[in-house]
């Protein structure tokens, strides 16, 4: 069964940071694109970066660039990102997915973030 | 950034009936790579739909999609009490990937 879980949510103030991971299993990681997929309370989906299968290759939407960073240790099969310099617009659940090319197949539960003091 | 936008907002109607969803793009989607997802509540989104018009693993075959370049479409037919849901267009053809904002679809 292809999963993915997420870990690392929680409530941190503004300025600081926080680390998600996520862990994959029932398929294999090192041929997948790995993204990180966010929903604001009451919104809809927000895109936020993505990893190439080697790693060679990171994107990232705009307002997240030089504050967030994807990684990936495909020995783990797991997928990171580094939340820094949190604001309060960045509280959401954020949904590690995974995908063939740049297509999402499948999708974590979600971890939510809170920025608040 | 090729902005995705979704219409109606929420669509009501009724079991049995048929429901299309529509979803623009501001820039042609090259390749017509175009995917529709259904997100329920307190759930993580699935796929249905890829480049455009193919059927996701598992699917029924009540939901189609068609489309191309700027326009697409989400068919759902003979709709059953479980396909209510907000159901979001994206183009994963260019970065940044976008989302439209979403039909909610009440039965």
């Amino acid at each position: 069964e292809v999963q993915l879980v997420e870990s690392g949510g929680g409530l941190v103030q503004p300025g600081g940071s926080l680390r998600l991971s996520c862990a994959a299993s029932g398929f294999t990681f090192s041929t997948y694109w790995m993204n990180w997929v966010r929903q604001a309370p009451g919104k809809g989906l927000e895109w936020v970066a993505n990893v190439k299968q080697d790693g060679s290759e990171t994107n990232y939407v705009d307002s997240v660039k030089g504050r967030f960073t994807i990684s990936r240790d495909n020995a783990k099969s797991s997928v990171y990102l580094r939340l820094n310099d949190l604001r309060a617009d960045d509280t959401a659940v954020y949904y590690c997915a995974g995908g063939n090319g740049w297509l999402i197949l499948t999708w974590g539960q979600g971890a939510p973030v809170t920025v608040s003091s | 950034e090729n902005v995705l936008t979704q219409f109606p907002g929420t669509l009501s109607v009724s079991p049995g009936e048929r429901a299309t969803l529509s979803c623009r793009a501001s820039h042609s989607v090259g390749s017509n790579f175009l995917a529709w997802y259904q997100q329920k509540p307190g759930q993580a989104p699935t796929l249905l739909i890829y480049g455009a018009s193919n059927r996701a693993t598992g699917i029924p075959d009540r939901f189609s999609g068609s489309g191309s370049a700027t326009d697409f479409s989400l068919t759902i037919n003979r709709l059953e009490p479980e396909d209510s849901a907000v159901y979001y267009c994206q183009q994963y053809a260019a970065s940044p990937l976008t989302f439209g904002g979403g039909t909610k679809v009440e039965i």
